[in-house]
């Protein structure tokens, strides 16, 4: 049963544009994370929110940044698009830190041309 | 940092075949290790954790322990299904938000009938 929602599903856009995806979580969690799974299926952490706190990954590059309007969403937007930043973006909640279950959305998946 | 180490990437297996996947960790700090499964088109979803060394986690058929001596855990079932196919990682939790969870490079397993 899905709990953490994604949109949109694919994204295609050229270099330099400016995106933006949406998670909403329906499972009253404190802490809301974005992963990049690249196209070898590798899965890293970029960002971590917990409490208006956020918590970069240093390997970031600055044009990502999350926005949270409220505890149940947290999106993420790219201000000018790289070719490298093609993969699927995975948003996930937990009920308060990281050593709780991690609850995944099923991803958007970015292409950039 | 917190590393893992997760060398198949590919395992292809008859129905009723024995499952086994093993990956190795490094922390610093009481590890508690995962498996998350991947289905196509799916984020990942938690299969077992374990918490304690030697203790054995089991969900859906799958066994999961870990090894606090070779820094090894496996995850293995002795009868897999087609429906079992997916990419499975092993994931290692970080005890502050900027880890998150660090994933090993994830195993696609592939079941024939």
């Amino acid at each position: 049963e899905t709990a953490v929602f994604q949109t949109p599903n694919y994204h295609v856009t050229q270099v330099g544009n400016e995106v933006s995806f949406n998670c909403k979580q329906t499972l009253g969690h404190d802490t809301m994370y974005w992963y990049k799974q690249d196209s070898k299926k590798l899965l890293k952490i970029m960002f971590s929110y917990n409490n208006k706190q956020l918590i970069v990954n240093e390997t970031v590059p600055r044009r990502f940044s999350p926005q949270s309007s409220d505890k149940a969403h947290l999106n993420l937007r790219i201000k000018s698009v790289e070719p490298e930043d093609s993969a699927v973006y995975l948003c996930a909640s937990s009920h308060r830190g990281p050593q709780d279950t991690q609850y995944f959305g099923p991803g958007t998946r970015l292409l950039v041309l | 940092g917190d590393s893992v180490t997760q060398k198949q990437g590919q395992v292809t297996l008859s129905e009723d075949d024995f499952l086994f996947i093993n990956c190795t960790y490094s922390t610093t700090t009481y590890p508690t290790l995962l498996w998350y499964v991947q289905y196509p088109g799916q984020g990942p979803q938690l299969l077992l954790k374990v918490t304690t060394a030697n203790n054995k986690g089991i969900s859906r058929g799958f066994e999961a322990t870990y090894d606090k001596g070779t820094t090894s855990f496996h995850l293995q079932k002795a009868s897999v299904q087609e429906s079992d196919s997916a990419v499975y990682f092993c994931a290692l939790v970080g005890y502050n938000y900027a880890q998150g969870l660090t994933f090993g490079l994830g195993t696609r397993v592939s079941v024939f009938p």
